[in-house]
């Protein structure tokens, strides 16, 4: 069964690094997007992202954050300078069609780490 | 976004059939119902999703009230895996989940 795959599972950064978190949805899918968990809490919508664009970002996608589907299988997020409160597990996801008929599959996610 | 309103925690045994319900007096229309679940340490797994009629697939069936002002998932016999976060999430033009703290099963062998 096709599935997503996210990439590394874990990450170690310092405090002012630049981190990408790499993710291949699934092959046929036309629309994707980053969540992130912190540890305890919800899990956020960060971004969806449809067409070589973004089509909706939440308050915590600053400028600090960044998306980009560099060829026809990735899907990265790059966080350019991270901080403390970026230590999250982060989860891709892709879906097949236009919301609300279609469902969305989550990879596994990445755990980041900032100290 | 339309809120829901789901129990914080819920036990069942294994081999029993498991009903989580979910309240969302302010659906519109358009809302469809949809089920999500977080294993422990995973990312969130679809489970099942619908609008007006009931819908079975493998993993659970989703009973929705005639005035779509709940709904129920049902398990139909728990296992230890079955144990997660269950959400109820409504969606209607909007694309990204919202996700609430949701229901955690704890399944008990």
């Amino acid at each position: 069964e096709p599935e997503v795959t996210q990439t590394p599972s874990h990450q170690v950064t310092q405090m002012g690094q630049e981190v990408i978190l790499r993710c291949v949805p699934i092959s046929n899918h036309l629309y994707f997007y980053w969540y992130r968990q912190i540890l305890g809490q919800k899990v956020e919508f960060l971004v969806s992202f449809y067409n070589n664009e973004i089509s909706e970002k939440s308050e915590i996608f600053d400028d600090q954050f960044s998306v980009e589907r560099p060829d026809g299988s990735n899907f990265t997020l790059k966080i350019r300078s991270t901080k403390l409160e970026d230590s999250a597990m982060y989860f891709c996801a892709s879906r097949f069609g236009r919301a609300p008929t279609y469902e969305q599959y989550f990879g596994p996610g990445t755990r980041l780490t900032v100290t | 976004d339309a809120k829901t309103t789901q129990p914080n925690s819920m036990e069942s045994n294994e081999e029993e059939p498991v009903h989580l319900p979910c309240n969302h007096s302010t659906i519109s229309g358009t809302d469809y119902i949809h089920w999500y679940r977080q294993l422990p340490s995973q990312g969130p797994e679809y489970v099942i999703h619908g609008l007006t009629s009931n819908v079975n697939n493998r993993m659970a069936s989703l009973a929705i009230a005639e005035d779509r002002k709940s709904s129920t998932l049902i398990l139909h016999r728990a296992t230890l895996r079955d144990a997660a976060v269950y959400y109820c999430i409504l969606m209607s033009n909007t694309d990204k989940l919202i996700f609430g703290t949701g229901t955690r099963l704890q399944v008990f062998p």
